[in-house]
């Protein structure tokens, strides 16, 4: 199975920051994505990283508010931009394998 | 657009005992996968079990394995010999065989059921 690291692993932040969390892959992964969990509820994708070009963004999330980078084929970065307390949730990286998607170990974000 | 549906927010089962998960999906696609997942109170989501569509035959992991009904579009999980480790949030996914685009690779999860086991 793929390896897949995130950090940093929780974070408490006040509204109006942003927050840039980190996702570390092993080369077996092809794609990359990153999910949202939020309180209680089940995950939801907010975007595909594209390896050196914009990523591809699911309907209801926005480039401006999840600027999403992924300068090579191992590594992505997720921003909260402008945070408010809405966006306190699980954030969840993950790579797709050859038949199976893995998951990173979640950056739990609170904000106040 | 697929859904995926957990009807059971929670469920309970005696340690050593077998359980079963209940899973229904909707789609109009005839190739796809559909997996458990766990969630441990760690939060890492591990991969229980995965099904290809196209494969009659049910997913087995060990103590974990699968009924797949694809006519019904039903996938439930059974858990045999239940142990204290197996409590968890447990969500069903599906995915796309469509290889146009990463898109199809996304995962679209039902709501979870948690799963407690009692000693």
């Amino acid at each position: 199975s793929a390896v897949i690291s995130q950090k940093p692993s929780r974070d408490i932040c006040q509204r109006g920051t942003s927050l840039t969390i980190q996702c570390q892959v092993d080369s077996q992964v092809t794609m990359m994505f990153w999910y949202r969990q939020q309180p209680g509820q089940s995950l939801t994708l907010i975007a595909t990283a594209n390896q050196g070009s914009e990523a591809t963004y699911e309907s209801g999330f926005v480039i401006d508010k999840f600027p999403i980078s992924r300068p090579n084929l191992t590594f992505s970065t997720l921003t909260v931009s402008n945070m408010s307390p809405e966006d306190s949730s699980i954030y969840l990286c993950s790579g797709q394998g050859k038949e199976t998607q893995y998951f990173g170990p979640g950056t739990r974000l609170l904000v106040l | 657009a697929q859904t995926v549906t957990q009807s059971q927010p929670e469920m309970s089962v005696q340690e050593a005992e077998t359980v079963t998960l209940s899973c229904t999906y909707d789609t109009s696609e005839s190739d796809y996968y559909l997996f458990w997942y766990k969630q441990p109170p760690s939060r890492q989501m591990i991969l229980v079990i995965r099904q290809e569509a196209y494969k009659q035959q049910n997913a087995t992991e060990n103590r974990f394995s699968v009924n797949f009904q694809k006519a019904a579009k039903s996938f439930s999980l059974k858990i045999s010999d239940s142990q204290l480790g197996d409590a968890a949030m447990y969500f069903c996914a599906y995915r796309s065989a469509l290889n146009s685009g990463g898109s199809n690779y996304k995962l679209t999860f039902g709501k979870g059921t948690l799963l407690t086991v009692n000693p």
